[in-house]
């Protein structure tokens, strides 16, 4: 079964409005942690943000909010007020407790910021 | 500014070639992981380092796949003999594990090295 299910393989929005980038998990650990990165067309892998599951608030940095849903286990990256720069590749990103450190990755969605 | 950096940055080989990618973590990175991204299969890791010991290497193709840390400056990903279908991006990232945040430590990824086999 997948890990991690990013449903959008591309989405579009306007210059300075507001995107969800959806991210759905699977896990029957108690102990996890949700990772976004970025993935510019130059290659290299950028990380966002990051919300532990037993974080009682929804995890923020700067233009950047996951939308973290457990019940639902779901752990959305909300990009707030988009900009041209923020055109990439996003992956969601999941490490369990019984995983050690390896890090399980989404498919990806591909965000084109329009002018 | 520290960052991973990892060489070549490009490789263009012949099929039953070795191919050596090196790669040097973020100088008191503890943790240093080799992933493979294609468009098929998307990200995947292959091997992880903690303290040059290998925790993991079960994504790692054992018959022509080997990850060393000959020491904690370097840590080498090396094909032999090469295959068409190695063809990929591969990165190499680095992290610091410390006691109490074993779930959160943020990767610091390298730029990659494209390779190419043909």
């Amino acid at each position: 079964a997948q890990k991690i299910t990013q449903t959008q393989p591309g989405m579009f929005v306007q210059e300075k409005e507001a995107v969800t980038l959806d991210c759905t998990y699977d896990t029957s650990d108690p102990s996890y942690g949700l990772f976004w990165y970025k993935q510019p067309s130059s290659g290299e892998m950028i990380f966002l943000i990051y919300q532990g599951s037993y974080d009682q608030q929804n995890a923020t940095e700067g233009r950047y909010s996951l939308n973290f849903q457990k019940a639902r286990k779901s752990a959305n990256l909300v990009i707030s007020a988009s900009q041209l720069g923020d055109s990439a590749m996003y992956f969601c990103a999941m490490r369990e407790e019984t995983s050690g450190s390896r890090l399980t990755f989404g498919e990806g969605t591909q965000l084109t910021v329009n002018p | 500014d520290a960052r991973v950096t990892q060489t070549p940055r490009h490789k263009v080989t012949e099929m039953g070639q070795e191919v050596t990618m090196r790669c040097q973590p973020i100088l008191g990175h503890n943790t240093v992981f080799w992933y493979r991204q294609t468009m098929m299969q998307g990200l995947e890791l292959l091997a992880y380092f903690r303290n040059r010991a290998p925790l993991d290497d079960s994504g790692m193709p054992k018959d022509r796949f080997s990850a060393e840390m000959p020491d904690a400056t370097l840590a080498t990903l090396k094909i032999q003999p090469s295959e068409p279908r190695d063809s990929a991006v591969y990165f190499c990232a680095s992290g610091l594990v410390v006691l109490q945040r074993t779930f959160f430590y943020e990767q610091y990824f390298g730029p990659g090295t494209r390779l190419t086999v043909t």
